[in-house]
């Protein structure tokens, strides 16, 4: 069964600071990957999605994420921060075929001044 | 419509009683799924319609829960017999359903029920 790790529930991050968020993932072929944001009383936002190719792939909002299949990771990063990022991050894992997504239980990110 | 439309946005209910949470997704969008977020965790999939049909419903925990998509349109998950485990935040997504399978969910906002 695919399952998510996102093993920081919160992070604290300077405003400009650069930020690094975990996800590893358990899936037993090539997934697809995701991250999503969500801010309160919010739905969940795409941020960026691999699928194939290259494995640093570019999100909206400065966001980026590299593929590792040797890690089974897909690390969210952001060169600077600004308040307006603080949500909760959620990192997904999908099979190929159609997209019954599985969710880590996310990263809450709280940007201090 | 532009986006994915959940309604009621917040439901209260007492323990034992019957509810209903509507989804209109995206003028289009063939597929669509139905989540659960409890506190603290990341949505969890109950079921997946592929037009009018279900074509996964596993994540459905129990027999109180069903969903029905009757025009391949809107979409109505229904629970019965309400308990408090149930309280959590439902969330609606849908997407176009390419031959590639490389779809992308766009979610609603979500409804937030409340079993008291």
């Amino acid at each position: 069964a695919q399952s998510v790790t996102q093993p920081d529930i919160h992070i604290t991050v300077s405003e400009g600071a650069s930020l690094e968020l975990r996800c590893n993932y358990s899936y037993g072929a090539t997934p697809y990957l995701f991250w999503y944001v969500q801010s309160p009383g919010q739905g969940l936002q795409l941020l960026l999605k691999y699928f194939s190719g290259d494995t640093l792939v570019q999100g909206i909002k400065g966001f980026e994420a590299e593929f590792k299949r040797s890690q089974s990771s897909f690390n969210l990063r952001k060169p600077s921060v600004h308040w307006s990022d603080a949500a909760e991050y959620f990192c997904a894992v999908g099979p190929q075929g159609y997209s019954t997504l599985t969710f880590g239980k996310g990263t809450m990110l709280l940007v201090s001044p | 419509g532009a986006g994915v439309s959940q309604t009621p946005s917040n439901k209260v209910t007492e323990k034992g009683k019957y509810v209903e949470l509507r989804c209109d997704p995206i003028s289009g969008h063939t597929a669509l799924y139905w989540y659960r977020q409890s506190l603290g965790q990341g949505p969890e999939f109950l079921i997946y319609f592929q037009g009018t049909g279900a074509a996964d419903d596993s994540g459905l925990p129990n027999d109180r829960f069903f969903a029905v998509r009757p025009e391949g349109s809107v979409s109505t998950l229904k629970i019965q017999r309400t308990e408090r485990g149930d309280s959590a935040v439902y969330l609606c997504a849908s997407s176009l359903q390419s031959d590639s399978g490389a779809n992308v969910l766009t979610f609603g906002a979500g409804s937030r029920l409340t079993v008291l």
